[in-house]
């Protein structure tokens, strides 16, 4: 069955720093990969969305890049800020339903 | 409109309650879900409407029962719930994009607690 996988559960950066994160995924291939974020006790917020003909997507300070021979995307924020402390998760895209990672709780520190 | 609303916010109840979680959608939305998520993990799939008809079942216990009275309206029926039902129990639409994929609107969620 198809899996998808966040490579860490935490990822602790300083303020101004590039975050990057790491999504894994096998036995599928995905025409779209999403990411999300989740404040905690809130529902997650869709950021971006990059097809697999598409090797990188951009968003003010988020980029998404998406490898279909690696099976791999990262989600990058740029000069990163305490407000982007959350939890992001990257979805595999099935048409209409989505499997999601584990999530990376990021937190930036001032 | 670009909301998805769920009430309550909270709900407690005993295991041999029966309660209802509704969710409702003005943005013209033609797919609906609900999603179980427990702490420190990501949304799980429980079922799945598109025009107001069920779609996917992810496998629930039958004491989960989806209802989608209309376009705009999802419910979802609890009924004998065990305590390790307890979870945010989260609605979602989508709307399909014009490159094909469907980008998902989540609402705030309900907190269940069995008890």
């Amino acid at each position: 069955s198809q899996k998808i996988e966040q490579n860490s559960e935490a990822l602790n950066i300083q303020e101004g720093k590039t975050a990057t994160l790491t999504c894994n995924y096998t036995n599928y291939s995905p025409a779209y990969l999403q990411w999300y974020r989740q404040d905690p006790g809130r529902g997650p917020v869709f950021l971006l969305l990059i097809r697999e003909n598409e090797k990188e997507k951009r968003k003010e300070r988020l980029k998404v890049t998406f490898d279909t021979t690696l099976k791999q995307s990262l989600f990058h924020i740029t000069a990163s800020q305490p407000a982007d402390s959350a939890t992001y998760l990257c979805a595999l895209d099935a048409g209409n339903m989505l499997t999601f990672g584990g999530g990376t709780r990021l937190m930036v520190k001032p | 409109d670009t909301e998805v609303t769920q009430t309550p916010k909270h709900l407690v109840m005993g295991m041999t309650n029966k309660k209802s979680l509704k969710c409702e959608q003005h943005m013209g939305h033609r797919a609906m879900y609900w999603y179980k998520q427990k702490a420190k993990k990501p949304p799980e799939l429980m079922f799945v409407y598109s025009y107001e008809k069920l779609s996917i079942n992810e496998s629930v216990p039958s004491r989960f029962s989806p209802e989608c009275p209309n376009s705009s309206l999802l419910n979802l029926h609890l009924h004998a719930l065990q305590p390790e039902d307890s979870a945010l129990y989260l609605c979602a639409s989508s709307r399909r994009t014009s490159g094909g994929s469907y980008e998902q609107y989540f609402g705030p969620g309900t907190r269940l607690t069995v008890t």
